[in-house]
């Protein structure tokens, strides 16, 4: 099963506007990852946070995390069409072997 | 540079045949993971292989079974197929096998594994 969970499930906006999902996990993290699909393909790695960060950014993807919490957002500025894919949060197991991803959001932008 | 590439793109088995799907990791690189992912859901571990040993497996019965090659070439193999079996199969590449340190994983394009 998943153990991390992804709100919202779901998620569709129009072109220009911001997109933010989250992410809640249960374990104590090292760092979360996040990672974008683009129709049923292959993952891409979008950003990791380490767990002393508290904020990251890259281009116009901003990524928090709230240790206390066991949450982390990522937010995606002036939103485009070529945006619209699955976004998934993961992190490593206590041994470090494996990345468990959660269920994922699926992001549909309008143009 | 070539990145991660799968083999075949698509398969359509029947149940109870068997299938291997191969992974060929990026050059240099010596681990290989796999994943399952069910339509709707996240990727699933399975299995990861470093210098041709598994480093750890998931929550799969052993009708999966996978191995590494002297040139980290990868293959999964799945027995006895049920229905419960289609998904689409991924296969990720790290340059070691400890991703605690963390070495980011590059993901093949997957094979999309239909069993009828």
């Amino acid at each position: 099963s998943q153990q991390g969970e992804e709100d919202p499930q779901a998620l569709s906006i129009q072109e220009g506007e911001n997109a933010t999902m989250n992410c809640s996990y249960k374990t104590s993290i090292n760092n979360l990852q996040w990672y974008r699909q683009n129709s049923g393909r292959g993952l891409v790695h979008l950003i990791l946070i380490r767990s002393n960060e508290r904020e990251k950014h890259s281009g116009r993807l901003r990524v928090t995390l709230d240790t206390s919490k066991k949450s982390s957002s990522l937010l995606i500025t002036a939103s485009r069409a070529a945006d619209t894919a699955s976004y998934f949060c993961a992190r490593l197991n206590t041994g470090g072997f494996k990345t468990i991803f959660g269920a994922g959001t699926r992001l549909f932008v309008k143009a | 540079d070539a990145g991660v590439t799968q083999s075949p793109t698509h398969l359509i088995k029947t149940r109870g045949q068997q299938v291997t799907l191969r992974c060929s990791p990026i050059s240099g690189h010596k681990s290989v993971s796999w994943y399952q992912q069910v339509l709707g859901q996240g990727p699933q571990f399975i299995f990861q292989y470093y210098e041709k040993e598994e480093r750890g497996r998931g929550n799969f019965p052993d009708r999966f079974s996978a191995r590494q090659f002297p040139n980290y070439s990868s293959e999964l193999n799945v027995n006895a197929l049920l229905l419960g079996d289609s998904a689409l199969y991924l296969c990720a590449s790290t340059g070691t096998g400890d991703i605690r340190s963390y070495n980011e994983q590059f993901f093949g394009p997957g094979t999309r594994l239909t069993v009828l």
